[in-house]
């Protein structure tokens, strides 16, 4: 079956500039969650959805960072007046129900670059 | 607050070498799960395995294993008869239950991730 899937896979966003990054997620799965790779570092949560609602965002860096899930299914991670340090690895996964104990299925990622 | 630490950064080993990876993890909570993931160079993290804290049994899985013990905080991977195709980067992870905030909801904790290079 279909995985996670990212959109794009790379991006180069000129300082100042907005991005939208887009994840869909494994279908049926309740749980979606981005995490921000940096280079040589493993994944830092961001934010966390169940279906539709945006149970925690404690994770994003700042209030540049947005991130929804309208319907539940698809989501989108949209910065704003992107900086330098945004450049990263930006990963989504997806897990079929709500709890830490289920295993994440993680995307390919998008790779931003901030010139 | 919880950590994780993957002390080796880099190991090389040659084809057919066993090799094992370092996990020690810190938290305060009794309930809580372990996961290695590999990050292949396509960048895509592929789950291998979970434990949770109140199970200490070993697993082997084929060529993979793992030894998880409380009395250490470690939780290690070992890979026997090593081959080129496990050449990626693993990560260790940490997720904990945070009840009452809206439930368990999972998000993981990881490492720094070591690099491991299987040479032919």
């Amino acid at each position: 079956g279909a995985g996670v899937s990212q959109s794009p896979r790379y991006k180069v966003a000129k300082r100042g500039q907005d991005v939208a990054l887009r994840c869909d997620p494994i279908s049926g799965h309740v749980s979606l969650f981005w995490y921000q790779q940096a280079l040589g570092q493993g994944p830092e949560f961001l934010t966390y959805f169940q279906n539709e609602a945006q149970l925690d965002k404690s994770g994003l860096p700042s209030d540049r960072f947005f991130a929804e899930r309208p319907e539940g299914s698809v989501s989108t991670l949209k910065i704003q007046r992107t900086q330098q340090e945004d450049s990263a690895v930006y990963l989504c996964a997806s897990s079929f129900r709500q709890g830490d104990r289920y295993e994440q299925y993680f995307g390919p990622g998008t790779r931003l670059t901030v010139t | 607050a919880q950590k994780v630490t993957q002390a080796q950064t880099e190991i090389s080993v040659v084809e057919k070498e066993d090799v094992t990876l370092d996990c020690v993890y810190e938290t305060r909570d009794t309930t809580y799960y372990l996961f290695w993931y590999k990050q292949p160079p396509s960048g895509e993290l592929v789950f291998l395995i979970r434990r949770n804290s109140f199970d200490e049994q070993n697993e082997i899985s084929g060529r993979y294993s793992w030894n998880f013990q409380k009395s250490t905080s470690s939780f290690n991977f070992t890979i026997t008869a090593s081959q080129v195709v496990d050449s990626a980067v693993y990560f260790c992870a940490l997720s904990v239950s945070k009840l009452g905030h809206g439930g368990s909801q999972g998000n993981l904790i990881f490492g720094k991730g070591t690099k491991l290079s299987v040479k032919p």
